[in-house]
């Protein structure tokens, strides 16, 4: 079974440019996820997707962060414009759905964004 | 405000020797609890699970256990091995109303286990 993709696995980029993200989940997930892992942290959800529609975005920084679940297969994370407080490692993660045991999620090997 | 803490930042133990790396959770909301581990430049990868309804879920040298009166959970991997050497995270999760969307996983900071040879 083909594991979460993610890319790119590395950014660099200047405070206030634009970046985008993309994952393609394990193949029949419905449920998506993206969480922002700063150092020394544990992830924090940004946004929970159930096929193409938007379960959770309560801590996404809509000022700054959008995402699309395109289809309801891949998903693509966009900053714009960034902060240095934006640099983090980004995670995509893919489950079944909701409910007690579909809660596992599978992550990506993540994004690691810096901002200079 | 912080529902899922890890406490301890590290741990060391020597190998073959037992490991326990505690989480603590406040939100008695809570009905499933996971453990990952993560190795550097690499995604968290699931661990082991357990229900709200069990008090003990175990597979292979990993066992994990839950307190609920204690709002507290363990994990124990005996013996540690040198390859066990990474960061370990607690989450927890709920399917009802407990403040947080279905499936959402709330992480703790993890606990670096090192596993000297």
């Amino acid at each position: 079974e083909a594991g979460v993709a993610q890319s790119p696995r590395y950014k660099i980029i200047e405070k206030r440019q634009s970046v985008a993200f993309w994952c393609n989940p394990i193949s029949g997930h419905a449920t998506l996820y993206w969480y922002q892992q700063i150092l020394g942290q544990g992830p924090k959800l940004l946004i929970q997707f159930q096929n193409n529609g938007v379960v959770d975005d309560s801590q996404l920084p809509k000022d700054r962060f959008s995402a699309e679940r395109l289809k309801g297969v891949d998903s693509t994370l966009k900053i714009q414009p960034a902060k240095l407080e934006d640099s983090a490692v980004y995670l995509c993660a893919s489950s079944h759905g909701t409910g007690a045991s579909w809660v596992r999620a599978f992550f990506g090997q993540g994004t690691r964004l810096t901002v200079v | 405000d912080q529902q899922v803490k890890q406490n301890s930042p590290s741990l060391s133990v020597q190998e073959g020797r037992i490991s326990i790396l505690n989480c603590d959770y406040t939100n008695s909301m809570f009905d499933y609890f996971l453990w990952y581990k993560k190795y550097p430049a690499e995604g968290p990868t699931f661990l082991i699970s357990i229900s709200s309804i069990k008090d003990k879920n175990e597979d292979g040298r990993f066992t994990v256990f839950l307190n609920k009166s204690a709002k507290h959970l363990s994990l124990h991997i005996v013996p540690s091995q040198p390859g066990d050497s990474a960061v370990y995270f607690c989450a927890a999760s709920g399917v009802g109303n407990y403040g947080g969307s279905q499936g959402n996983l709330i992480f703790g900071k993890g606990t670096k286990l090192s596993v000297k040879p």
